[in-house]
């Protein structure tokens, strides 16, 4: 079974310019989660979705961030214009819709660097 | 709003040398417990959950974890650590009695560095 792939592995990009990150989850998986974590701090939640879905977006820091999921398979995170505090991981995980103790199968993360 | 603790956020040891991570966490209500692990270059991986019964939970590659519910803790433990072992460990938390659905809370986490 492929696990959850994210590309790029790495970004580094200049203040004010517009990265999108990509999430392909698991086959059949419903559920897309993107966490952020900021060098140093917890691993944060962003938002989830059911298949192309937004089931909660609490955790997206403010507008300059755009996340997609077209289709209910792959998710896009855009984030423009990005700025110095965007800096970080970002990563994306997946779980089957249903199962009960489903656990999430995460990806390996998007290196975010903003100068 | 829910936080977890893990207090060390570095630590050293020798192989053989038996392992404690302490995780606290806010949540007065009915909670979900998990580590996570970070090995070197790779993704994060469940080591063990708790959803509810025995509070002594078992994971893989021998760690264990305990849910004492009156100190708000799920410490990690494992009695001889080898060099493989060298990751960093996450807690995390999520609320509530639906564990299908997984907004999870972590730590900041832990790094460990096991010395051969």
């Amino acid at each position: 079974e492929a696990g959850v792939t994210q590309f790029p592995s790495h970004s580094v990009i200049e203040k004010g310019q517009t990265v999108t990150l990509r999430c392909d989850p698991i086959s059949g998986h419903d559920n897309l989660y993107w966490y952020r974590r900021v060098m140093g701090k917890e691993i944060k939640f962003l938002l989830h979705f059911v298949k192309e879905s937004k089931q909660d977006e609490s955790g997206m820091p403010n507008n300059r961030f755009l996340a997609e999921r077209t289709g209910g398979t792959y998710s896009t995170l855009k984030v423009q214009p990005a700025e110095l505090e965007d800096s970080g991981v970002y990563f994306c995980a997946s779980s089957q819709v249903g199962a009960t103790g489903s656990p999430l199968h995460f990806g390996n993360g998007t290196r975010l660097t903003v100068t | 709003a829910q936080s977890v603790s893990q207090h060390n956020h570095h630590v050293i040891l020798s192989e053989a040398a038996s392992l404690e991570l302490g995780c606290n966490y806010s949540y007065g209500g009915t909670v979900n417990l998990f580590w996570y692990v970070q090995y070197p270059g790779q993704h994060l991986q469940l080591l063990l959950k708790y959803f509810s019964g025995d509070p002594l939970v078992k994971g893989i590659k021998g760690f264990e974890a305990e849910f004492i519910k009156s100190k708000f803790s799920f410490n990690l433990r494992k009695p001889s650590v080898q060099w493989s072992d060298t990751a960093e460990y996450f807690c995390a938390v999520t609320e509530g009695l639906n564990t299908g659905f997984q907004k999870l809370v972590f730590g900041t986490g832990t790094r460990l560095l096991v010395s051969p």
